[in-house]
């Protein structure tokens, strides 16, 4: 069993379309993130949630717009896609402490390729 | 403010050669500092970690890394690489009631040649 899944592994899509991008873990986690890697392999963490609360929102257009059903799932969906939201994103999770947090290991999904034309 | 430098962007060693890989970081705070590595199209992978104590930290698959706090560094090394080890290494820092965000480094393309 997958510990950190995602879907779609890849997207293509044209400029302006809505889209969104589903994270699922089975590790009983309590924290999610959302992070971001560029074309140059930068990682930039997007969002976080602790038990279903937003803790982490980095400065990220409010196009992108998290939301948590259950500890165990995060999606993202983005509204008017722009050329450079093209990225390979990963979702991760932790057993977190919520905002004290910080040792614990992240597990990261395989990555969404999101390619927008 | 918490920042991550990976002095390297690519380093290319021959096979069964050992290899450094250079991590500087910046922090006010105590930190809480990991190496993550990258496999092609794969998603990222927790080599190591170090929170506190014994400043040499063993991983997985022989790596290790040393914490050296009046340098603010945290190299990691490999006695002897293999071809498998061909990968992207991703140095990061968290702590500091950052509600867990991991700050990453630049990442250091590993290529591994026979």
């Amino acid at each position: 069993d997958t510990a950190v899944s995602q879907t779609p592994k890849y997207l293509v899509t044209q400029m302006g379309n809505d889209k969104s991008i589903k994270c699922e873990q089975n590790l009983g986690h309590d924290t999610m993130y959302w992070y971001k890697q560029d074309s140059k392999k930068f990682l930039k963490i997007m969002f976080s949630y602790n038990n279903k609360e937003l803790i982490i929102n980095e400065t990220v257009p409010n196009r992108f717009s998290p939301k948590s059903p259950d500890k165990a799932h995060l999606n993202l969906h983005i509204n008017s896609l722009e050329l450079g939201d093209s990225a390979v994103y990963f979702c991760a999770s932790s057993q977190g402490l919520g905002f004290a947090g910080g040792i614990e290991t992240q597990y990261f999904g395989p990555g969404t390729r999101l390619l927008v034309l | 403010a918490q920042s991550v430098t990976q002095l390297d962007s690519q380093v290319p060693v021959f096979e069964e050669a050992p290899v450094e890989l250079r991590c500087n970081y910046s922090s006010s705070v105590s930190v809480y500092l990991f190496w993550y590595v990258q496999y092609p199209n794969q998603g990222l992978q927790l080599l190591l970690k170090y929170l506190s104590g014994s400043t040499l930290v063993k991983g997985i698959n022989g790596f290790e890394a040393e914490f050296n706090k009046s340098q603010t560094s945290f190299h990691l090394r490999k006695p002897s690489v293999h071809i498998s080890d061909t990968a992207e290494y991703f140095c990061a820092v968290s702590g500091g009631n950052q509600g867990g965000k991991l700050i990453f480094g630049q990442g250091t393309e590993l290529s591994v040649k026979p």
